[in-house]
C-alpha cells in the first residue's frame, strides 16, 4: 500500500525563526492535506493542495504531485504555532484509502 | 469553530460499560468519519458514512458499533471496550463532491477504558 511519509518527527525552534516541513507519499493521489493538531487535539485545516502552492498568512504549502510530495513553510514561528502537524493523502475515489503521515511534533520556543 | 462538535469530550469507562459518542456537522456535508487516534500512532480511519449509508468499514472490531441516522449526525456505540481501545476519538465530514473532499474535524472525544 500506499506510504506516508513526515520529517522531520520532531523540530524545536526559536520564536521567529522559519522551518519546512515535508511530506513524501509513495503513490499518486487525488488529494492532499495539511493539519495542525494542537495540544488539545483538535485538528485544524491548514491547506487543501492536491497539486500547487497556496499561501495563508504566515503559512504557505507547495505540493508536486508528479514528484510525490509536499512542503509547508512556516515563516516568523510563533509560540502558538507548536503542536502536531500531519498530512495526509487521498487515493482516487475509495474513502479507506485516506491516509494520514506520522506527523512533525513542533515546538517553538520564546 | 470547525463547524464539527462531538460530545462527549472526555469519557472514562469500565470495560463492561456501554456508552455513545456523539458528532454533529453544521456544514451541509455529505460524507462523515470515524478515526481512531491511538499515542504514537497516526490517525486511523474506521468507518466512513456517504449520504448515511456506510461505505466503508476497516476491519474494525464489532464491540465499534456506527450508526448514521442523517447526513448531519453520527454516533459511534462503545460496548465491552478493552484497555487498548483507550485513545482520542475524532470525527470529520467533508463535502463528498466529486474533485473536492477536503476534511473537517471535530475536537476529539479522549476515551479512557479502565
Amino acid at each position: 500500500g500506499i506510504q506516508v511519509e513526515q520529517s522531520p518527527p520532531d523540530l524545536i525552534l526559536q520564536e521567529g525563526a522559519n522551518s519546512t516541513l515535508r511530506c513524501n507519499f509513495s503513490d499518486s493521489v487525488n488529494n492532499l492535506q495539511w493539519f495542525h493538531q494542537n495540544p488539545w487535539g483538535q485538528l485544524i485545516n491548514l491547506f487543501y493542495i492536491p497539486s500547487g502552492t497556496k499561501q495563508n498568512g504566515r503559512l504557505s504549502a507547495t505540493t508536486v504531485a508528479t514528484e510525490r510530495y509536499s512542503l509547508l513553510y512556516i515563516s516568523s514561528s510563533q509560540t502558538t504555532d507548536s503542536g502536531v502537524y500531519f498530512c495526509a493523502v487521498e487515493l482516487g475515489t475509495s474513502y479507506d484509502k485516506v491516509i494520514f503521515g506520522p506527523g512533525t511534533s513542533l515546538s517553538v520556543i520564546p | 469553530e470547525t463547524g464539527v462538535t462531538q460530545t462527549p469530550r472526555h469519557l472514562v469507562m469500565g470495560m463492561t460499560n456501554k456508552k455513545s459518542l456523539k458528532c454533529e456537522q453544521h456544514l451541509g456535508h455529505n460524507a462523515m468519519y470515524w478515526y481512531k487516534q491511538s499515542a504514537k500512532k497516526p490517525l486511523e480511519l474506521m468507518f466512513v458514512y456517504s449520504l448515511e449509508e456506510r461505505v466503508e468499514n476497516n476491519s474494525v472490531p464489532s464491540r465499534f458499533s456506527p450508526e448514521c441516522p442523517n447526513s448531519s449526525h453520527l454516533f459511534l456505540h462503545l460496548h465491552t471496550l478493552q484497555p487498548e481501545d483507550s485513545a482520542l476519538y475524532l470525527c470529520a465530514s467533508s463535502p463528498d463532491r466529486v474533485g473536492y473532499n477536503e476534511q473537517f474535524f471535530g475536537p476529539g472525544t479522549r476515551l479512557t477504558v479502565l
